[in-house]
């Protein structure tokens, strides 16, 4: 079965500084999406990038962008200039690819950013 | 463009109890998908819906049922409530079952309260 890793509950980053969020997972399969999504205080998951695992270039996303090493079955993901606006829940999620929505979360990473 | 939207926000009942969550899809969307997310956890797949159907069921008990009408809006029901069914519900819309690179949109969920 497949799952979803994320071994950081808390981090904190200084405002303009630069943190990078962990997340692994388990999966005997080749094709495969990964994302990372935020959950502010509003609830409202947002996605914030995403990754297919046949391409071997990490995802970026203006400040954000990661570190995809599929061998090791890593997805970490970097935040340049942290902003308070990126104080948020960080969820890691895994799905199949493609055709199907069934995504597998870790248990987030709490994101404090210090002012 | 309104994206998800879910009803009502919060909702408090006892055991035994049944409720019916509601979700509207981003518009353009007809797949959705329902995600149970307990305190300090991360979400996890309840069921998903396209074209009236269920498609897909995570481990959850036949007290969990589910309806999609005809303009893609969908329910959510939870028969006999059980203190542990106390949790934030998300719905999640996309297009097509195999879905535009399977990004899903998520509401910001029903905070549900179990007594």
């Amino acid at each position: 079965a497949q799952t979803v890793t994320q071994s950081q509950p808390e981090m904190s980053v200084q405002e303009a500084e630069t943190v990078t969020l962990s997340c692994t997972y388990d999966t005997s399969e080749s094709d495969y999406y990964l994302f990372w999504y935020k959950q502010p205080p509003s609830r409202q998951m947002i996605l914030v990038i995403r990754q297919e695992a046949y391409k071997q270039q990490n995802a970026t996303e203006n400040r954000f962008s990661v570190n995809f090493q599929k061998a090791a079955k890593s997805f970490s993901l970097k935040i340049s200039d942290s902003q308070l606006g990126d104080a948020a829940m960080y969820f890691c999620a895994y799905t199949l690819s493609p055709g199907t929505y069934k995504y597998i979360f870790g248990t987030g990473t709490r994101l404090k950013v210090l002012a | 463009d309104a994206g998800v939207t879910q009803s009502p926000t919060h909702l408090i009942k006892t055991r035994g109890q049944q409720v019916t969550l509601r979700c509207s899809p981003k518009s353009g969307h007809d797949t959705v998908s329902w995600y149970q997310q307990a305190l300090g956890q991360g979400p996890q797949f309840i069921f998903q819906y396209y074209e009236e159907e269920e498609r897909q069921r995570g481990n959850f008990p036949d007290r969990f049922s589910g309806h999609q009408f005809p303009n893609y809006s969908s329910e959510l029901n939870v028969n006999a409530l059980l203190l542990g069914d106390s949790a934030l519900y998300l719905c999640a819309s996309s297009s097509g079952l195999a879905g535009v690179k399977n990004i899903q949109y998520f509401g910001a969920g029903t905070r549900l309260s179990v007594l």
